[in-house]
């Protein structure tokens, strides 16, 4: 059974970073491409960022620069490294399968961002 | 960046009706579309993909169509627990975009 899990969510200040995890199971993330899509309290979704087979990654304007994934095989990891969260980074984070559609999301974490 | 711009934004509809979801694009996404239903407090699931191809499991009352900037869900013979929002996203190019969802209640 394919699975996503995050974790990590928090509340932080304007300014501070997070890192969230994706733990897989059902899958191999070295194997597939897994992406993080995010949704603002009452918004709709927004994608961030993609891993790709061999590790590289693409993201969104709105996070290049400022998030960073990365993937532990071992562990059939992912990981989204936020810095200089803003209060517009709120959201709920979804890891989610897939090469162009996204067949298998995550439950999602709630990353707070507030003074 | 693709945009895509779903109409209604909401709609209210009783059992057993057929609704429909359009959802426009900026530009030719090349029927690379899919749908998503997202209930309140979860995860979006997915529908379909390639405009029109069922996701395993997904009820064969959701049909998908279009082609160029112009795609539809359709929703035959509406049931209470289809009672949700409904997102398309286009992946012919990246960055990945969803329409801004449209909210389908039960009468």
């Amino acid at each position: 059974e394919v699975q996503l899990v995050e974790s990590g969510g928090d509340l932080v200040q304007p300014g501070e970073s997070l890192r969230l995890s994706c733990a897989v199971s059902g899958f191999t993330v070295s194997s597939n491409y897994v992406n993080w899509v995010r949704q603002a309290p009452g918004k709709g979704l927004e994608w961030l960022s993609v891993t790709y087979i061999n590790g590289a990654a693409d993201y969104a304007d709105s996070v290049k620069g400022r998030f960073t994934v990365s993937r532990d095989n071992s562990r059939n990891t992912l990981f989204l490294q936020m810095n200089s969260l803003t209060t517009e980074d709120t959201a709920v984070y979804y890891c989610a399968r897939g090469d162009g559609f996204f067949d298998y999301w995550g439950q999602g974490t709630l990353v707070i961002v507030s003074s | 960046d693709i945009q895509m711009t779903q109409s209604p934004s909401s709609l209210s509809a009783s059992v057993g009706d057929r609704v429909t979801i359009t959802c426009r694009a900026s530009e030719d996404t090349h029927k690379s579309v899919a749908w998503y239903q997202q209930k309140p407090g979860k995860a979006p699931k997915f529908l379909l993909y390639a405009t029109s191809r069922l996701g395993s499991g997904v009820p064969s009352r959701f049909t998908g169509s279009g082609s160029g900037t112009e795609y539809t869900l359709t929703v035959n013979t509406l049931q209470s627990e289809d009672s949700a929002t409904y997102y398309c996203q286009q992946y012919y190019h990246y960055p990945r975009t969803f329409g801004q969802g449209t909210k389908v209640e039960i009468k």
